[in-house]
């Protein structure tokens, strides 16, 4: 079935330092990407998303490109700040896959930014 | 801004007990869904419904775990009885449609058993 991986956390980064937060998937149709975020004790917020290949999704920053020959939407981020710690989820939606849309998610990276 | 909608917030059971979480989704999305986060996890799908039917359930507990959404706006999940291993984030979401289009999650109910 579809799957999401991304690379294992916490990563711990000073201010105005560059990130890259990894993430592969395996889906049997044609996805759209996404990238969530979790501040501690909320609900997940929809970061970006792309919903085709080389499609780049962008927001406060954050970019993330669809990579269909190598599977990847890596996140990144030139220089973070101390708000933008949190948790960072990857997720793919595949109606094509057998499944009915419904987000299937990575594991999760925590990232904490350090003054 | 249109937001979904979760209560309780917290809820502490004790096992054995029963317990249900509300969901009201975003006006007019006619997909919810309920997902479920361990701690240090990513959610994972309970069930899907389009409208007021369920189109997945696969995931779900059926022994102990039910879903509704009766009139295919808000939604209840109930689990009874409720188990130690249950203890974690509930959370709803909703979105237009289901081919591929972006989900919107409330706060989520964070449920601890005792």
């Amino acid at each position: 079935g579809d799957s999401v991986t991304q690379m294992e956390g916490p990563v711990t980064l000073s201010e105005e330092a560059f990130l890259t937060i990894n993430c592969t998937y395996t889906a049997t149709g044609y996805p759209s990407l996404f990238w969530y975020v979790q501040y501690p004790g909320e609900g997940l917020q929809l970061l970006l998303k792309a919903t085709k290949a080389d499609d780049k999704g962008s927001n406060k920053g954050f970019e993330a490109t669809y990579r269909k020959e190598t599977t990847s939407f890596h996140l990144e981020k030139g220089s973070v700040q101390v708000s933008d710690s949190a948790v960072y989820f990857c997720a793919l939606s595949d109606a094509g896959g057998g499944s009915q849309g419904n987000l299937i998610f990575g594991k999760g990276t925590k990232l904490s930014v350090k003054p | 801004e249109a937001e979904v909608a979760q209560s309780p917030r917290y809820k502490i059971t004790e096992k054995s007990q029963a317990v249900a979480f509300w969901c009201d989704p975003i006006s007019g999305h006619a997909t919810l869904y309920w997902y479920r986060q361990i701690l240090g996890q990513g959610p994972e799908l309970l069930v899907q419904f389009q409208d007021e039917s369920v189109v997945d359930d696969s995931q779900l507990p059926k022994d102990r775990f039910s879903a509704e959404r009766l009139k295919g706006v808000d939604s209840t999940l109930k689990i009874q009885p409720a188990e130690l291993g249950d203890s974690a984030m509930y959370l709803c979401a909703s979105s237009i449609g289901t081919v591929n289009t972006e989900a919107f999650f409330g706060q989520g109910t964070r449920l601890t058993v005792v």
